[in-house]
Formats: C-alpha cells, structure tokens, sequence
C-alpha cells in the first residue's frame, strides 16, 4: 500500500501569515488523486481539496492545494485562529486508499 | 439537513461481533457510494471499507478482509458495518463518510462525514 508522510508534524503559527503543508507518497501511481481534511477536536474531518487541487464546497479561497507525482502541498493563506486543527491528507488512486498521519497546526 | 448519523457502537469481548449503521438524510442516499473510515482516539485516520451505490461493488483494507462485511439498505437510506472476530487493535471511532459526486466505491472523496460511534473491544 501506499504510504503518506506528512510534515512537518507540528506547525506554529501566528494569524495572517502563511502555513504550508507537506505530503510525501512512497510511490507514484495514483494519478493526483489526493485530497485534504481538516480535523479540530471532537470533530469529524472536513473535505478541503480533492484531486490535489480542487476546493470542495464552501472552502474559502485561502487554501490551494498543489502537487504532481509524490510531492503534494496544502498551501493557506491568511491564517485565522479557526484554522488550528490537524490536517490531513489522503490517497484515493489506489486501493487501499491511505492517509497521513497528521499535521497539527497552531495558531499562536 | 444533510446528515449521517451512526448507531450501534458500545463495549463487547475479544472475539466479539458487532453491527454499526448509518443513517443518511437530506439527500438521495442511493445516488452516492458510501465507505467506513476509523481512528483510534488521538491518532490517524484508516480507511475501513467502501460500497457503491447499489451494493454490487465493495472494497475493505487488507487487514480486514473476512472480518468485515460492508452492506446497505437503499430503502431505509441506511449503511452498515458487521465486525465479527473483533479484537483489541479494532478498538476505534467509526465514521460512516459519502463519496464525492460518485455513485462508484472507489476513486473519490469522502465529502459528508458522521460524528462517529465508539467501539471499544476489551475484555
């Protein structure tokens, strides 16, 4: 299966600057099917990106997501302390579909 | 309101079986594919199984196969989960989520998610 590295594991940043978020894959071969969610505490993940670069319904445009092959990026902008929450990022190009372990991200 | 509303968690033994549902409003439930998905309280997310919309396709993760059987019931707007052989390390919260724009099991996203129903395997 698929592996997913992201880093880093914990970001620390203050409102108005710019977080951006890695994902690895251990291989290629699922095309850009990868997509982004967003956790907060004692809630279910929420959907942000699909096919790496597509926002879902209702996402602001401060988050973009980029990326080819087996590098991928969560980019937002414009950080709002209601940003802070684990992310997420998930391959569904090859089944199992597999997802990182997290990034925390702190709004100081 | 679009919902997904999970049911049927609790304690049970080693060894153990347990059904989960998902009930599914405000939208047309057989128009989606629908999958599990689990974390274990302060960790990471797995993905559990998938079906299509009409039941004839599914998929489950490796680890699972044999243990798990994903169904759903289009006439009661309902997905279910049946874990037989539950062990320790199946002890999670268990999310019913919905393909995006996909009536298929695979290939997509999940866009709508429930809040989750605790299994906890313990003797």
């Amino acid at each position: 299966e698929i592996v997913l590295t992201q880093s880093p594991g914990t970001l620390s940043l203050s409102p108005g600057e710019r977080a951006t978020l890695s994902c690895r894959a251990s291989q290629s071969g699922f095309s850009k099917y990868i997509a982004w969610y967003q956790q907060k505490p004692g809630q279910a993940p929420r959907l942000l990106i699909y096919v790496a670069s597509n926002r879902a319904t209702g996402i602001p445009d401060r988050f973009s997501g980029s990326g080819s092959g087996t590098d991928f990026t969560l980019t937002i902008t414009r950080l709002e302390p209601e940003d802070s929450a684990v992310y997420y990022c998930q391959q569904y190009g090859t089944s199992p579909n597999t997802f990182g372990q997290g990034t925390k991200l702190e709004i100081k | 309101e679009v919902q997904l509303v999970e049911s049927g968690g609790g304690v049970v033994r080693p060894g153990g079986s347990l059904r989960l549902s998902c009930a599914a409003s405000g939208f047309t439930f057989d128009d989606y594919g629908m999958t599990w998905v689990r974390q274990v309280p302060g960790k990471g997310l797995e993905w559990v199984s998938a079906i299509n919309w009409d039941g004839g396709e599914t998929g489950y993760a490796d680890s699972l196969k044999g243990r798990f059987t994903i169904s759903r019931d289009n006439a009661k707007k309902s997905l279910f989960l049946q874990m037989n052989s539950l062990r320790a390390e199946d002890t999670a919260l268990y999310y019913c989520a919905r393909l995006y724009h996909s009536s298929g099991w695979e290939l997509e996203a999940f866009d709508l998610w429930g809040q989750g129903t605790m299994v906890t395997v313990s003797s």
